[in-house]
């Protein structure tokens, strides 16, 4: 199995919503990412984590929380988001250490009204 | 510090002519380079990397790049485009300093007309 899979495809959430993104990976990798990406830009880095610890977090704000609840699974937890939060959110995966080549997922589509 | 240039926002080539996309990085440490490529509303797919082995890379679909240090290049090519190479391109530059970053070129977007 060589793919990351995430979901929900799309997701529309009011302001005061909470809701997950869900992705996941059989790869035996041992770093995962999530990123943000705006139409016609390229994708911008929210969060790493190595070895099931987050190891960057790229001064997103709170109402963003990720959880790593084992090496397969990565969620991006959202609360009170704004709608300049709406955006396609990708998930990466790569194997680690010296190895930098990331693997992506299809992206959720997120709607925040 | 590492940063990535794409000489081309936007290129439109002709099914079957050659396509060209240019890229050059900085990075001041050994250097790994990608391409990707992101189709309309999909994830990123890996087209080729250099990790300083070959410096001409060969890649998924016909796709190539060289790895030219004296010109800090990493350009992309393909002899004979296809209607499913319309795309968005992205040239991506990772180093050994900047572990779990990757810095994303601007990115080519590419047209191709029948």
């Amino acid at each position: 199995d060589t793919e990351v899979t995430q979901t929900p495809k799309h997701l529309v959430m009011g302001m005061t919503n909470k809701k997950s993104l869900k992705c996941e990976q059989h790869m035996g990798h041992r770093a995962m990412y999530w990123y943000k990406q705006k139409a016609k830009k390229p994708p911008e880095l929210m969060f790493v984590y190595s070895y099931e610890k987050l190891s960057i977090n790229e001064s997103v704000p709170s109402r963003f929380s990720p959880e790593c609840p084992n090496s397969s699974l990565l969620n991006l937890h959202l609360h009170a988001l704004q709608p300049e939060d709406s955006a396609l959110y990708l998930c990466a995966s790569s194997r680690g250490g010296n190895y930098n080549e990331q693997f992506f997922g299809p992206g959720t589509r997120l709607t925040v009204l | 510090a590492q940063s990535v240039t794409q000489l081309d926002s936007h290129v439109s080539v002709s099914e079957g002519t050659p396509v060209l996309l240019r890229c050059n990085y900085s990075s001041s440490y050994s250097p790994s380079l990608f391409w990707y490529v992101q189709h309309p509303n999909k994830g990123l797919q890996l087209l080729l990397k250099y990790t300083s082995a070959a410096t001409l890379v060969k890649g998924i679909n016909g796709f190539e790049a060289e790895f030219k240090k004296s010109e800090t290049s990493f350009h992309l090519t393909k002899p004979s485009a296809h209607m499913s190479d319309a795309a968005e391109y992205f040239c991506v530059v990772s180093d050994t300093k900047s572990w779990g970053k990757l810095q994303f070129g601007a990115g080519t977007q590419v047209v191709v007309t029948p």
